[in-house]
């Protein structure tokens, strides 16, 4: 069975830094492309970023490239999201969700987790 | 605003058909395959449809997707009460270089 497990979420103030994680299990991680999906409150969901099986191929959204870094450990089955300079637009539930492929541009999200919160407050 | 345009809300009664638009352009929709996502409240979304029509396993066959030039549809026959979700459609935008997805479509089965 497939299981995506979101941690780093918390109460973080503009302008601080925070990493995110996605824990995979239930597959074999470096066989397929992963991506971070967030949903501010209330609101609809937004891709955010997607990094091939090698990490060769990367994508961000336009509205976090610069301040969003995407990575991932096949050793380890873990992919990440490091955000900087965070906004208070930054606040949502951020999904982490498997790609049915090796790319992260070409097919789809077939597997999402639970997602982990940011609020990010003074 | 979202790329994609979805209707905010539809609702049905129980055994009814519904059915949710999701409109694009020529950039998205109009030159890649389009996949929908389920959202039950409070949980995460999964995967209904993709690749416009195709279902995955465990899916019922009361979903049915389907495209035609830059739009596409979600069509839900023989509504339940569980079927009460948002519904999000989403593409590759070619001018984008991203994922883009509709605003959702709150289902309401009344």
């Amino acid at each position: 069975e497939v299981q995506l497990v979101e941690s780093g979420g918390g109460l973080v103030q503009p302008g601080r830094s925070l990493r995110l994680s996605c824990a995979a299990s239930g597959f074999t991680f470096d066989d397929y492309a992963m991506h971070w999906v967030r949903q501010a409150p209330g609101k609809g969901l937004e891709w955010v970023s997607g990094i091939s099986w090698n990490s060769g191929n990367i994508g961000y959204a336009d509205s976090v490239k610069g301040r969003f870094t995407i990575s991932r450990d096949n050793a380890k089955n873990s992919l990440y999201l490091q955000i900087n300079s965070l906004r208070a637009e930054d606040t949502a539930l951020y999904f982490c969700a498997k790609d049915k492929g090796y790319n992260w541009n070409e097919n789809y999200f077939d597997y999402w987790g639970q997602g982990t919160l940011v609020t990010v407050s003074s | 605003q979202s790329v994609l345009t979805q209707p905010p809300s539809a609702s049905g009664t129980p055994g009814q058909r519904v059915t949710i638009s999701c409109s694009g352009s020529s950039s998205n929709i109009g030159s890649n395959t389009v996949n929908w996502y389920q959202q039950l409240p409070g949980t995460a979304p999964k995967l209904l449809i993709y690749s416009n029509y195709q279902r995955p396993s465990g899916v019922p066959d009361r979903f049915s997707g389907s495209k035609s030039g830059t739009s596409a549809s979600l069509a839900i026959s023989g509504l339940q009460s569980e079927d009460e979700a948002d519904y999000y459609c989403a593409t590759w935008d070619d001018s984008l270089n991203g994922w883009v997805f509709g605003g959702g479509t709150k289902l309401t089965v009344l």
